[in-house]
């Protein structure tokens, strides 16, 4: 059982080019998020997903894309990179809970350095 | 909004224990978490209050009070694979949402 699977694992970019950070659950999970993870700031919610077709900002959603076309997938774009978004970045599932208490299941992380 | 604090870093010697402390201001709430992360690796998830009281697993017991707002992770019999970062995080009364502390970083000594 893979969880939750992000790639890669580690990325440079230089200021102003874009890329797509991937994230695969098999898990069926329906709730799927993207966290940032800065020293000294915990994780901060960029953007999150209740099921296929859905997706809404979280607390720092500037400067980044998501979409949810299947259960499993939630990639997450960088439109244009600048040095403000190097950090690790964390993509998490879990199933949906209206009252949310189900855990999350996080990804290993991909660490992102902007030049 | 939500505020949420705690302590940014803690030591303690093997065997003994330490508690970890949580204080949160949230408009809703709907249940608070503790995760452990080690260095360079995912946090993982280890305990869930929604109810005041005391929850126990093993070693580790978690403490919830929400007229307080106020929560502790506690560590017993701490070992040496406990040095890692400890994050508390809220989650509000709609939703899946997580607004997450700074985490406290444990160190053990020997």
């Amino acid at each position: 059982n893979a969880g939750v699977t992000q790639t890669p694992k580690f990325q440079v970019l230089k200021t102003g080019q874009s890329m797509t950070l991937q994230c695969a659950q098999d898990m069926n999970h329906e709730y799927m998020s993207w966290y940032r993870q800065d020293p000294g700031m915990g994780l901060r919610l960029i953007h999150y997903s209740v099921g296929a077709g859905i997706t809404d900002q979280g607390e720092v959603p500037n400067g980044y894309n998501v979409s949810r076309s299947t259960t499993e997938d939630f990639p997450l774009r960088l439109l244009s990179a600048a040095p403000s978004q190097t950090s690790v970045y964390f993509c998490a599932s879990s199933p949906f809970s209206g009252t949310g208490q189900q855990p999350q299941h996080f990804g290993d992380g991909t660490r992102l350095s902007i030049l | 909004g939500q505020n949420i604090d705690q302590p940014t870093e803690m030591t303690a010697t093997e065997g003994a224990i330490v508690q970890i402390n949580c204080t949160y201001q949230t408009s809703g709430f709907n249940g608070l978490f503790w995760y452990q992360q080690h260095a360079g690796e995912a946090p993982t998830f280890l305990s869930y209050n929604v109810l005041d009281g005391l929850e126990e697993k093993g070693r580790f017991s978690s403490f919830l009070s929400r007229s307080k707002g106020y929560s502790y992770l506690l560590l017993k019999e701490l070992q040496m694979k406990d040095s890692a970062s400890y994050l508390c995080a809220v989650i509000k009364a709609a939703g899946n949402k997580l607004t997450f502390g700074g985490g406290t970083r444990v160190l053990v000594k020997p």
